[in-house]
This record gives structure tokens, C-alpha cells and sequence, in this order.
């Protein structure tokens, strides 16, 4: 398994503002995720962060609002730019272990934006 | 066709009795499949994982898998009122091997 661990845990953010959130796994990984999770609903993938180069992003999200970075095998981060209400969400980070794939999660980080 | 599907439920089962979820999924090439558990305010905790066709045993959870039918389902028997919490299943997509993609997941309460 993967120890993942994240911050901030939660935070109030004003629209327009912007936040960042770290994610640190404490072993060696293959794979590193971002999901979202809003109110009341399932986990959506926002992107994958790939070491070293440009996250790829699922249909909806895009790198000027969801920038995300990986500079080594076990740290990544996911910036909310330009916030709107309508990010208020929960953020999880999460990482693939190898030989399983099982995939592992962080303890998310509630972002609420005014 | 959502890729991977479950009923949302709420399912409500006695303790002590076994509970069934179920779920499908598009991806005919998908090759491995997870049940998560999630309580309310946490983040999800995997519970299973199964890759092969037939049923994988861990305690009180099975795991069952189908390929040709693209159905897997978790049973936990001696279900205990610990268990209530909403479970969601995840597939690993063909097409992009790296990627995991959730159901919307079944709410489980056990009553007393």
C-alpha cells in the first residue's frame, strides 16, 4: 500500500483567488492521480500527473484552470485557479502501487469557495 | 452508457445478513476491478481488488467477477452496522491502462 499524505486538509477561498495543494506519498509509485469529488457525488478524474512533463487531463479539465505538477516520483501538486463556487469540492490525490495497481488515496482537501 | 454503473441505493439490509452489490461496466477489455468503501467526510479505502474471472475471498467480503458479462459484485456477509457506508466500484480502463474510473456507488445501511 502507499501512505499518501495531503494539504491543506480544507480551506475557505475567496472567487477569483487561487489555491494550491500538496500531495506527498511516502514510497516510490508508478502512477499519480488527481480526483474530484463534489457534494454528494462520485470521484471524477481530473488528470494524471506525469512526472517530469504536462499532466494529462480528462474531457472537462484543462491546464490553465486545473495546473498540476510532478517533479519527482512521490510529490505532486494541483492548483484551483481563478476560483468560482462552483469548485467547491473535495480534491484527492491518489497514487498506483506497483505489481497490483491498486490505487490509494490522500485524505482529500474540502476546498469551499465564496 | 455511463462506463462503470451501480444502483445508488440507499440498501438497507438487518445485521447479520448478507449484502450484495452489484455493478457494470462498458469497457469490454477492462482487466482489473476495485471495491472501495467510503464513510461520509473520509476518503475512500480500498477493500478488494480482483482481476481474474470467478470469486476472490478476504474475511467477510467476496469479490466476483464475470468478464463475459462485464459484472462484478461484493458480498459481505455477517454484515454489521460498521458497514454502512456507500462502497464504490472502480475499473481499470483498456484503452488507457493507467486510468481508474468510478460508479457513482451504492449507499449501504445496516439496521439493527
Amino acid at each position: 500500500s502507499a501512505v499518501i499524505s495531503q494539504k491543506p486538509s480544507r480551506d475557505i477561498c475567496q472567487r477569483g483567488t487561487s489555491l494550491t495543494i500538496q500531495c506527498q506519498v511516502d514510497s516510490q509509485v508508478t502512477m499519480m492521480f488527481w480526483y474530484r469529488q463534489q457534494p454528494g457525488q462520485s470521484l471524477t478524474l481530473i488528470a494524471t500527473a506525469n512526472q517530469g512533463s504536462e499532466a494529462t487531463y480528462e474531457s472537462g479539465f484543462v491546464i490553465d484552470k486545473f495546473p498540476i505538477s510532478r517533479p519527482n516520483l512521490t510529490f505532486s501538486t494541483l492548483t484551483v485557479s481563478n476560483m468560482s463556487p462552483e469548485d467547491s469540492s473535495i480534491y484527492l490525490c491518489s497514487a498506483r502501487v506497483a505489481p497490483t495497481g491498486e490505487l490509494f488515496f490522500g485524505e482529500g482537501s474540502r476546498l469551499t469557495v465564496l | 452508457q455511463k462506463e462503470v454503473e451501480q444502483n445508488s441505493g440507499p440498501l438497507s439490509v438487518p445485521e447479520g445478513a448478507i449484502a450484495s452489490l452489484n455493478c457494470t461496466y462498458s469497457d469490454r477489455g477492462s482487466q482489473s476491478f476495485f471495491w472501495y468503501r467510503q464513510y461520509s467526510g473520509k476518503s475512500p479505502e480500498l477493500i478488494m481488488s480482483i482481476y481474474s474471472n470467478g470469486d476472490k475471498e478476504d474475511g467477510r467480503f467476496t469479490a466476483q467477477l464475470n468478464k463475459a458479462s462485464q459484472y462484478v459484485s461484493l458480498l459481505i456477509r455477517d454484515s454489521q452496522p460498521s458497514d454502512s457506508a456507500t462502497y464504490l466500484c472502480a475499473v481499470n480502463r483498456y484503452s488507457s491502462a493507467s486510468k481508474i474510473i468510478f460508479g457513482s456507488g451504492t449507499r449501504l445501511s445496516i439496521r439493527p
